[in-house]
């Protein structure tokens, strides 16, 4: 098995910082995603990157960069924080491949928080 | 536009009753449908999961119903537990497809 490893667990911020969450995969998996959590709105795409050195955007890229630094990291860049941004922030690989379909294992998230 | 739907969005039943959970999807190339367990704190975890070219797939007490023609599914909890206390998300992606698309998730509450 692996781990997908999120750091900071609590990221806090002012308003207007620039703020980086970081992640950590150790399945040897090629593809990576960033989604955010808000309560009630379920879980929504940021970037994703299928292979090291590329960067796809996702629904909800506004406001936010990402890094693909190694195959086993993937950097997201909140540019501007907001306060309407508090939100946990996840996570996942995956090896899409397969044939049984595209399963994703996901970190523990991280919470952003803005003062 | 919201291409995965769930309902609803919160459930309570009783310790041993069977909580059913649904989901739609507007997207007909959509044919990979995984269900997602997330508990208080970590991430969502793979639970039970079907492809289009089935109608039924079961794996213990968790059962999924697919019906293709109306863009429908549906998770059976049978002799629900409360352990099995957790928000759950359906996902839909195409073959092959890169982008999964979470639904907005049902907050189930099994009460003992």
């Amino acid at each position: 098995g692996g781990i997908i490893t999120q750091t900071p667990k609590f990221l806090i911020g002012q308003e207007g910082q620039k703020l980086t969450l970081k992640c950590q995969q150790n399945f040897n998996h090629d593809t990576m995603y960033w989604y955010r959590q808000d309560s009630g709105k379920g879980l929504r795409l940021i970037y994703y990157s299928i292979t090291e050195n590329d960067l796809q955007k996702g629904d909800l890229s506004e406001g936010y960069d990402a890094s693909r630094e190694k195959k086993s990291s993937f950097s997201l860049t909140v540019t501007s924080a907001q306060k309407n941004e508090m939100a946990v922030f996840l996570c996942a690989s995956s090896s899409p491949g397969q044939p049984s379909g595209n399963t994703l294992y996901f970190g523990e998230g991280s919470r952003l928080i803005v003062v | 536009q919201q291409q995965v739907r769930q309902s609803p969005q919160s459930l309570t039943v009783w310790e041993g009753e069977t909580a059913i959970l649904n989901c739609s999807y507007e997207n007909s190339a959509f044919d990979y449908f995984p269900w997602y367990q997330q508990f208080p704190g970590e991430g969502p975890a793979l639970l039970i999961s079907i492809l289009s070219v089935s109608d039924k797939k079961e794996d213990g007490r968790f059962t999924i119903f697919f019906n293709k023609r109306e863009k429908k599914l549906s998770l059976h909890i049978a002799d629900s537990q409360p352990g099995d206390s957790a928000t759950y998300f359906c996902a839909a992606t195409g073959t092959g497809g890169y982008k999964v698309v979470f639904g907005s998730g049902t907050r189930l509450l099994v009460s003992p």
